[in-house]
Order: structure tokens, then sequence, then C-alpha cells
């Protein structure tokens, strides 16, 4: 079973400050996906990232993706209250290189960015 | 245009009652899914169809029974639910199994 790690779950910080949430595993996924949810309302995909060592920006968010394709992070600069919600990674589980559609989420993270 | 859409957003209904959840992309996409989310947790799937056949159910209660009519269209079919029911059911769609899912902005149900 593929199993994502998400650090930390809670995430209480000052507008304006930096922050990084991680998302680990022992299992190697094809790609993963960032999605940010607000309460009420369904998962937005933020980002897929594919490629072992790739980097993407979206604003003033970054995403990474480890070299061996095992884990991934997602830094936020200059934070701001908007961003609050629950982050969650996700890849989707595979047998035999197939994949039947299931994902893996990590527990989520849920960040409060106070004013 | 990357939007799912789900009506009603909100619901309550009675043990003994029946009800449908709608979801629709127009998307092109020929996989959708149906999660369940209980607050603050990641989204359980539920069911999954992919060029409109069910290919996964995720041993769920026959008391909720999927559909889907269309390529766009995928309901959920509510019958004699529990209190222990009550959550977000979230819909989503993508190109092909192996891509990215885009969710919609869900459906609150509340059992009574």
């Amino acid at each position: 079973t593929q199993l994502l790690e998400q650090s930390p779950q809670f995430l209480s910080i000052q507008e304006g400050e930096n922050l990084t949430v991680y998302c680990n595993s022992s299992s190697v996924f094809s790609s993963l996906q960032w999605y940010r949810q607000e309460p009420g309302e369904g998962p937005v995909l933020l980002v897929t990232v594919v490629t072992g060592g790739e980097v993407k920006k979206l604003k003033r968010l970054t995403f990474q993706f480890g070299d061996a394709r095992k884990d991934s992070s997602l830094h936020i600069t200059a934070a701001q209250p908007g961003d609050t919600g629950l982050y969650l990674c996700a890849g989707p589980e595979e047998a035999g290189g197939t994949s039947y559609g299931k994902l893996t989420f990590g527990q989520g993270t849920i960040l409060t960015v106070h004013p | 245009d990357t939007e799912v859409t789900q009506t009603p957003k909100h619901l309550v209904m009675g043990m003994t009652n029946k009800k449908s959840l709608k979801c629709e992309q127009h998307m092109g996409h020929r996989a959708m899914y149906w999660y369940k989310q209980k607050a603050k947790k990641p989204p359980e799937l539920m069911f999954v169809y992919s060029y409109e056949k069910l290919s996964i159910n995720e041993s769920v209660p026959s008391r909720f029974s999927p559909e889907c009519p269309n390529s766009s269209l995928l309901n959920l079919h509510l019958h004699a639910l529990q209190p222990e029911d009550s959550a977000l059911y979230l819909c989503a769609s993508s190109h092909r199994l192996e891509v990215a899912q885009y969710f919609g902005p869900g459906t609150r149900l509340t059992v009574l």
C-alpha cells in the first residue's frame, strides 16, 4: 500500500511569514498533485508535478518533486490570509504500472494565516 | 474550463427519504468519481466510473447507488441513509484514470 505522510498537520502563522508543507512516502509516485480546499468547498487543484526534481511556481507558491519521486514540498512565501485552508497532497495508486483512478491522499495540513 | 458542477449545494434528509445528488462536467473527461469527506479529513473514494462503466466500488453500502447516464453526468442515489452518512459529498472528473482529478464544490448532506 502506498502511503503519503504529510506534515505538519496544523500550521498557524502571521501574515507575511513563509512556510513549507511536506509530503513524504517510501513509495515512488508517477506524479503528485497538490490541492487547496476552503471550508465547505471542494479541493482545487493547484499543481501536478511529474518529473523527478521538478520545480513549479504559482505566484507565491513553489512546488518541488523529489529527485526519486517519493516526496514533494509546497513552499509559500509571504503568506496572506487568503492562503488559509486545507492543503492536500495526492498521488495515483498504481498496480503493475497501471492506475485505476484511486488517489492516495496525505492527511492534510490545516493552514491558518492571521492578519 | 475546468469546472465540475454539483447540485444541490446542501441537502437535509430523513432516514426514510430517497434523494439524488447530481454532478456534471463538460470538459470531455471520461473518468468520474464520487468521494465522501468528513471535516478536516482527506476525501475517501466511493466509486469510479471510466467510459461510463463502473470500475471501482470501494465496498460502499448499497444505500448509496451510483449512476452514469452519459459521459457528462454522474448521479448518486441515496436511500435509507444513516446519520453517520452526513458528510460533504464530492464529485471529481479527469481525462483518464491516471491523470489529475478536478473536484466539484460538493454537496453538504445532513441525515436526520
